[in-house]
């Protein structure tokens, strides 16, 4: 079974502050996903990736396969990026797929 | 505007009684899922659906029910077995073929008093 791990737990910025929310994961996945959650609940996907990285807007995501890590990164942070940011891993074994979810970094930007 | 709609936003029963979370897509999709979600832990899956008229149960199925009588509609039933229902409840949905792309709903949060 697929371990997720998240760090921070909570984390509180200044506006425009670079910001960094760290994911680990214990065995080989097919994809890794970021996704925010916003305080009313609704869930995003902000990104799905399997390697390298990729960049939208001021977010930014790494993946390392052979460290089992991946991070989010987010440029000139600002109010509106408070959210918790979830990372889940995807694995597929025996014909069955798996999404190992982590517990959420809860980011606070304060202006 | 495709997408999911959850409905209520907010709902509250007593102990003992069964309740109804109500899950609609329009996206055309053939796979729709339920997680669970309670503070400081991961989603986790309760049931998931491949096709109408066939589901699985997920790592937390007990004192769940589902049915899956129209592609778009994937209700969930929280019946008194579920030793501790209230939390927030969020149906996802996908193409089977794509299972790594799931769009999520906006979330219905129980709280059984």
């Amino acid at each position: 079974k697929n371990e997720v791990e998240q760090s921070p737990q909570n984390l509180t910025a200044q506006e425009g502050e670079f910001i960094t929310i760290n994911c680990s994961y214990s065995v080989g996945i097919s994809a890794l996903h970021w996704l925010q959650q916003h305080p009313g609940g609704g869930i995003v996907s902000l990104f799905m990736l399997s390697s390298g990285k990729k960049k939208h807007g001021r977010l930014i995501a790494t993946i390392n396969i052979q460290e089992k890590h991946s991070s989010l990164h987010i440029t000139a942070s600002h109010p509106r990026d408070s959210a918790v940011y979830i990372c889940a891993a995807s694995t597929w074994g025996a014909g069955s797929y798996q999404l190992t979810f982590g517990k959420g970094t809860k980011l606070s930007v304060i202006p | 505007d495709g997408g999911i709609t959850q409905s209520p936003k907010y709902l509250f029963r007593k102990e003992g009684q069964n309740v109804t979370l109500s899950c609609e897509q329009n996206l055309n999709h053939d796979a729709m899922y339920w997680y669970r979600q309670d503070p400081g832990q991961g989603l986790r899956l309760i049931y998931y659906s491949q096709i109408v008229n066939d589901f699985q149960k997920g790592d937390i199925a007990e004192g769940y029910s589902v049915s899956r009588e129209k592609k778009e509609s994937f209700p969930l039933t929280v019946t008194s077995a579920q030793k501790n229902p209230t939390a927030f409840y969020l149906c996802a949905s996908s193409f089977w073929q794509k299972v790594d792309t799931q769009y999520f709903g906006p979330g219905t949060r129980l709280t059984v008093l």
